[in-house]
């Protein structure tokens, strides 16, 4: 049930330049949509959201781009820091429900 | 700042037996959830908790699962007889409200069945 999907899983970027990652969803009850970010051995951590009602959160060196029609969303950071490899995790939530979805991942290094 | 706190950190236990992995959510959220994460893969929803009762479940959380929250701070999640597959990163979460999905997550508990 892959509802929530990230098909890349590592990217790799050099420090200062632009990283992307990309998530498709599926399902169009979906309204809110979240990047988490995650160490090993740790928990993830909440990072930015978007509500479907929007097309672009900017918080910092992180915005997140919705494009509802194609089912798309993106998280930019710009620029990149090497503080910022991790595994960067997609998710989706609908109004209502009691449960988050979690795409598969995407492993970001950042070189300096 | 406040944060969910999980223990153990690590448990290794044999096929079988049972294993229960526990949680202190935020203490002014009120819905809960397990998540767990086999090595390598995505991070799977097992169960959400409000107002003491399950408000949804995933189909991995079988008979074998339970949660409980059996005292105003503690939420657990009991596995009755562990499974091999069964190894694998149990998180939980919390949060004040059900309409965003941002989740606060522990650290986890690894789970280790031999």
């Amino acid at each position: 049930d892959q509802q929530v999907k990230q098909n890349s899983p590592s990217l790799s970027v050099q420090e200062g330049r632009i990283s992307i990652l990309n998530c498709d969803y599926t399902n169009s009850m979906f309204d809110y949509f979240l990047w988490y970010k995650k160490y090993p051995a740790e928990g993830p951590t909440f990072l930015i959201s978007i509500s479907s009602i929007k097309d672009k959160n900017e918080d910092g060196r992180f915005t997140v781009f919705l494009n509802k029609s194609a089912k798309h969303l993106s998280l930019h950071i710009v620029p990149s820091q090497p503080g910022d490899s991790a595994v960067y995790f997609c998710a989706a939530s609908a109004t209502g429900g009691f449960k988050t979805i979690f795409g598969a991942g995407t492993r970001l290094f950042v070189k300096a | 700042e406040p944060e969910v706190t999980q223990t153990p950190s690590h448990q290794v236990t044999q096929m079988g037996q049972e294993v229960i992995l526990r949680c202190v959510p935020i203490s002014n959220h009120l819905y809960f959830y397990w998540y767990r994460q086999i090595l390598g893969q995505k991070v799977e929803f097992l169960v959400s908790f409000y107002n003491n009762e399950i408000s949804e479940k995933s189909e991995i959380f079988d008979d074998q699962f339970s949660v409980e929250r059996p005292d105003g701070s503690n939420f657990t999640l009991k596995i009755r007889s562990t499974k091999l597959e069964d190894s694998a990163m149990y998180f939980c979460a919390s949060n004040p409200t059900v309409n965003t999905g941002e989740l606060f997550f522990g650290e986890g508990s690894r789970l280790t069945v031999l």
